[in-house]
């Protein structure tokens, strides 16, 4: 079956650095996405992996090992507004998207 | 980048009434749409996938007869919710993708239904 693991709920300090991790298998592989959602509202897209290595965006940073299906997001200076679900999902080779349930991260001043 | 526009983006109803909820792509055409619902704290649940012009593929568990998609156009899906009870309460989100454009998915802003 396809299955898509990151941790529930991670915490962390303003300013700090944090790392969100995501492990997926699934049937085939056409790229992985992170996408970040506040409460009540719809996810934003964050990144799109689908070479191995890191791509860096401002204060967030998405990497991938295609050989250890492995993917962490990086948020780095992180803010009082940073505390939102970050979902990872990966596009299976049908280009069908399959979710992660997402891990909530609560910033703490 | 590319808009997608939702409405209504709140609806509240009666059990047993049927509600619509329009997805529309505002800058772009979109061949594909997806319709997801997200449950309080759990993650999105795809129930549908739509192309312009085709009936919709639906994903396992999810009705087709009580979820009704039309993909009309290149800029409008809309899911009507037929019949609907309590459990049918919870966010429902579309996301489009451009042709071409398969890596890249744009969301909605969601409806929140509430059925009393």
């Amino acid at each position: 079956g396809q299955n898509i693991d990151q941790p529930t709920e991670m915490t962390a300090t303003e300013g700090a650095i944090v790392q969100i991790n995501c492990t997926y298998q699934t049937s085939g592989f056409n790229g992985l996405f992170w996408y970040q959602q506040h409460a009540g509202e719809a996810p934003t897209f964050l990144s799109y992996n689908v070479l191995d290595g890191l791509e860096e965006k401002g204060r967030f940073s998405s990497f991938l090992s295609r050989s250890k299906g492995y993917s962490y997001l990086l948020l780095k200076e992180l803010q009082m507004k940073d505390s939102a679900s970050y979902l990872c999902a990966v596009m299976d080779s049908n280009y069908q998207l399959i979710w992660g349930a997402g891990t909530k991260l609560i910033i703490k001043p | 980048g590319a808009v997608v526009s939702q409405h209504p983006s709140w609806v509240i109803c009666k059990s047993g009434t049927s509600v619509k909820i329009e997805c529309r792509s505002l800058d772009f055409q979109a061949t594909t749409m997806f319709w997801y619902r997200q449950f309080p704290k759990q993650s999105l649940m795809l129930m549908a996938t739509s192309n312009e012009g085709s009936k919709a593929t639906y994903e396992q568990g999810v009705e087709k007869d009580k979820f009704l998609i039309n993909h009309a156009s290149l800029t409008l899906s809309t899911l009507t919710v037929t019949s609907a009870h309590p459990e049918d309460s919870s966010f429902y989100i579309c996301s489009a993708r451009a042709g071409g454009q398969v890596e890249t998915q744009y969301f909605g802003p969601g409806t929140r239904l509430l059925v009393l």
